[in-house]
């Protein structure tokens, strides 16, 4: 089946920093990629949307400005959550959406001490 | 915003028994969607039903689908310490993202 990847797999982070999170398709040109959050025992979240070459779309009450998504390429999403703070600490969730279906990464958990 | 809703929320049972997870939803969809998600791990995709199915069987998975009354189950049976998780629905319209329930925390007990 098809591969997406995601990295790092796990990250802590200083308050106040940047994170990057990388999302790959590694056998497929994903024309959308999503990106979800889920908090411990809840369920997944769609924070936006995002085709590649263009603008990402935000979910409702989702800043644009704090969680920075590219979608450079037809392999590769990135977000960053910008100036990280506790609260921002999360599993985020890729997810890579081509012709053969929609296919999700691993996840990457981000904690902000 | 989370369309399908999961029941129950938490489900424990012995090994052996058979385990029914229920899901409903709100709109039409083109198809409905299991996953499997193990603490702290990325979802493992269990099983595909579109709307114009009714039941589908993978394993000891079996899925119904009733679009009539926007529901589908999810039945494990002979359930296995190993089937411990979080087990979502999601739902899938036109060229909308997924769109998750809540879930449901399956416990089997050895």
């Amino acid at each position: 089946g098809a591969v997406v990847s995601q990295h790092p797999s796990r990250v802590i982070c200083k308050s106040g920093t940047s994170v990057k999170i990388e999302c790959r398709s590694l056998d497929f040109q994903a024309t959308t990629m999503f990106w979800y959050r889920q908090f411990p025992k809840k369920s997944l979240m769609l924070m936006a949307t995002s085709n590649e070459g263009s603008k990402a779309t935000y979910e409702q009450g989702v800043e644009k400005d704090k969680f920075l998504i590219n979608h450079a390429s037809l392999t590769l999403s990135t977000l960053t959550v910008t100036s990280a703070h506790p609260e921002d600490s999360s599993f985020y969730i890729c997810s890579a959406t081509g012709t053969i279906g929609q296919f999700f990464g691993p996840g990457t958990r981000l904690t902000v001490l | 915003s989370q369309q399908g809703e999961e029941d129950p929320q938490a489900l424990s049972i012995q090994e052996g028994e058979n385990a029914t997870m229920n899901c409903s939803y709100k709109t039409s969809i083109n198809n409905l969607q299991w996953y499997r998600q193990n603490s702290g791990r990325g979802l493992v995709h269990l099983i595909l039903i579109r709307s114009n199915e009714r039941e589908k069987h993978s394993g000891r998975l079996r899925v119904t689908l009733d679009t009539s009354k926007k529901s589908s189950s999810l039945l494990i049976t002979a359930s296995r310490a190993a089937d411990t998780a979080s087990y979502f629905c999601a739902t899938e319209s036109g060229n909308t993202p997924l769109v998750f329930g809540k879930g449901t925390r399956l416990s089997v007990i050895a």
